[in-house]
């Protein structure tokens, strides 16, 4: 599809549990974000990839979470441990090069995850 | 830093009402502005956005927002309200990562 691609669309999953969450961005957008959305929070900006630059970790919240991105292209997003605080949907959001500095965040549909 | 509030968590009206939706920013720098929205299982899409240039911006489906710098504010307005527009809206400040508001819920009513 044309659009930015996430993976699972759900995740229920039992504290202390691993788990990794996909994201596909739009092709040619070099960056690529992912955002955290909580019942009422709104979105928590969790990390940033710019082309082969050093990511922007600054938003993990914790060394239980981390991210790769294989080959400028798809993006896994690690959560260990998995605490119950962990419940929320994740968010990959992609942006061509220039906009990538206007903010026009092309956003996937979200991973819901649960952690029981 | 920046950071954003959105005032209200839900704001309700009538179809073919006006459409208020208030944003207030804080940033260290010019900002850039945006409004997303959210439809019900679906990711958010830009509905528009001021960079530099003219203060009042237009976007998709009717919704305009006006940059105004000595109020730090950004409210998203829409002349009449449409029973499609029911869906959560958010405010952001930033330029290549974004900070989100919480977000407002607008409900339509017959």
């Amino acid at each position: 599809g044309a659009g930015v691609s996430q993976s699972p669309s759900n995740k229920v999953t039992e504290k202390g549990k691993d788990v990794e969450l996909r994201c596909d961005p739009i092709s040619g957008h070099t960056a690529l974000y992912w955002y955290r959305q909580s019942l009422g929070q709104g979105l928590e900006f969790l990390i940033y990839f710019q082309g082969n630059s050093a990511p922007d970790k600054s938003g993990l919240p914790s060394d239980r979470f981390s991210a790769e991105r294989t080959g400028g292209s798809v993006s896994t997003l690690t959560i260990q441990r998995t605490q119950q605080e962990d419940s929320a949907v994740y968010l990959c959001a992609s942006s061509l090069p220039g906009d990538g500095n206007t903010g026009e965040l092309f956003f996937g549909e979200g991973s819901r995850l649960t952690v029981l | 830093a920046q950071s954003v509030t959105q005032l209200g968590s839900h704001v309700s009206v009538s179809e073919g009402a006006l459409v208020l939706l208030r944003c207030n920013y804080s940033s260290s720098v010019p900002p850039y502005l945006f409004w997303y929205v959210q439809y019900p299982n679906q990711g958010l899409q830009l509905l528009l956005k001021y960079t530099t240039g003219a203060t009042l911006v237009k976007g998709i489906n009717g919704f305009e927002a006006e940059f105004k710098k000595s109020e730090t504010s950004f409210h998203l307005t829409k002349p009449s309200a449409h029973m499609s527009d029911a869906a959560e809206y958010f405010c952001a400040v930033g330029y290549s990562t974004l900070t989100f508001g919480k977000g407002t819920m607008l409900l339509v009513s017959p």
